[in-house]
């Protein structure tokens, strides 16, 4: 089973508008964390926001937050006002277990923003 | 300012031959890591360290190795097992825990197999 689930392979958007960008994921672990990473078509890799499994509220960072639903194993990604520079990949990951924390991505959803 | 630098940016290789991409941090980070990224499978992990001297198979280590001889160097080398090496490599580092921010990444390495 997959891991981390990203159905979206691409969204649009128009400036100014909110977009929800979906992730669910699989784990039996009790103690794991969720990351968004936007990737831009130069390649790096950039940290977005972060929720950990037993984080009470949502996480915020700025334009981005992320609608943690524990039940239902998901992590969407909401991207307030979108702006022409937020057109890029986005990947969803999980950070799994105590002693090696090893972090798998989804397969990423790309957006693209709409002047 | 701390970071990771991942060199050359664009390489060429042979078929048959094998290549080494670099990767260096300063940041102190403990743990490094190296994924391969092809279009449409976002990022599968090919080899990890958590301390020097130390590494471990990630899900997709044949035809790969690495060494960690210092805190601060992850290179990779692509041998010539590898049958379809024509990727987007990304290293990345953290501190064991990893903290809220997860890894840090290199701007990545693009290989192509001529």
């Amino acid at each position: 089973a997959q891991k981390i689930t990203q159905t979206q392979p691409g969204m649009f958007v128009q400036e100014k508008e909110a977009v929800t960008l979906d992730c669910t994921y699989d784990t039996s672990d009790p103690s794991y964390g969720l990351f968004w990473y936007k990737q831009p078509s130069s390649g790096e890799m950039i940290f977005l926001i972060y929720q950990g499994s037993y984080d009470q509220q949502n996480a915020t960072e700025g334009r981005y937050s992320l609608n943690f639903q524990k039940a239902r194993k998901s992590a969407n990604l909401v991207i307030s006002a979108s702006q022409l520079g937020d057109s890029a990949m986005y990947f969803c990951a999980m950070r799994e277990g105590a002693i090696y924390q090893k972090v798998t991505f989804g397969i990423g959803t790309k957006l693209q923003v709409i002047p | 300012d701390g970071g990771i630098t991942q060199s050359p940016k664009y390489l060429f290789r042979k078929e048959g031959q094998n290549v080494t991409l670099s990767c260096e941090q300063n940041l102190n980070h403990d743990a490094m890591y190296w994924y391969r990224q092809d279009p449409g499978q976002g990022l599968r992990l090919i080899y990890y360290s958590q301390i020097v001297n130390d590494f471990q198979k990630g899900d997709i280590a044949e035809g790969y190795s690495v060494s960690r001889e210092k805190k601060e160097s992850f290179p990779l080398t692509v041998t010539s097992a590898q049958k379809n090496p024509t990727a987007f490599y990304l290293c990345a580092s953290s501190m064991v825990g990893q903290g809220v921010k997860g890894y840090t990444f290199g701007s990545g390495t693009r290989l192509t197999v001529v």
